[in-house]
């Protein structure tokens, strides 16, 4: 099992560029979730998934979107990206209420 | 609304002496998981421990342990014997019970571990 997968590791936007954070597992976990890590804060959720098809916003959802048309998959947009979007981003997964799986973070840079 | 505090920004601790890392939290739900991770300075997160609110002894798992005091709200994180390799952040999450996908995280502990 290969896990949680992100990609890409390090990704460079200008200011109003958009792209996709692709995240991945390969457990059949139900629910998963997207947060972000600013220097010398914790996590903060950003959306999250409680299976296919079904999706919600969570702490810090602006700017922001999802969706999970399958299991394995939940990709993060970001529609017109912002320097305030400068931050760690990690996917993770559960399969049940306890542990979640984290991967290993994508490191984004807006300019 | 759901918060979680770690008093303590950094802390030192000698090699193979035992350290508490401090929790508080504050949520309305009567039923919760309390989790703790360590970020090494590679960036990944690492799951360490979990408590439900209904377990009645504290967690363990190897070196760590889980001081867990429903009534003070409280989930302290001890590791017994430091080794140089648990110098990293360690951040103290919480989720309710139903919704452990939805974690609040608090702003982090960095522990160094001295030769």
């Amino acid at each position: 099992n290969a896990g949680v997968t992100q990609t890409p590791k390090f990704q460079v936007l200008k200011t109003g560029q958009s792209m996709t954070l692709q995240c991945a597992q390969d457990m059949n976990h139900e629910y998963m979730s997207w947060y972000r890590q600013d220097p010398g804060m914790g996590l903060r959720l950003i959306h999250y998934s409680v299976g296919a098809g079904i999706t919600d916003q969570g702490e810090v959802p602006n700017g922001y979107n999802v969706s999970r048309s399958t299991t394995e998959d939940f990709p993060l947009r970001l529609l017109s990206a912002a320097p305030s979007q400068t931050s760690v981003y990690f996917c993770a997964s559960s399969l049940d209420r306890d542990e979640q799986y984290f991967g290993p973070g994508t490191r984004l840079t807006v300019t | 609304a759901q918060k979680i505090t770690q008093t303590q920004p950094g802390m030192f601790v000698q090699e193979k002496e035992a350290v508490t890392l401090d929790c508080t939290y504050d949520t309305s739900d009567q039923s919760y998981g309390l989790f703790w991770y360590k970020q090494p300075s590679s960036g990944e997160m690492i799951f360490l421990i979990y408590q439900g609110s209904y377990d009645e002894q504290n967690a363990t798992e190897g070196r760590y342990s889980l001081n867990f005091q429903k009534a003070r709200k409280s989930a302290n994180l001890v590791i017994s014997a430091s080794q140089l390799g648990d110098s990293a952040m360690y951040f103290c999450a919480m989720g309710s019970m139903d919704s452990s996908y939805k974690l609040i995280f608090g702003s982090g502990t960095r522990l160094l571990v001295r030769p």
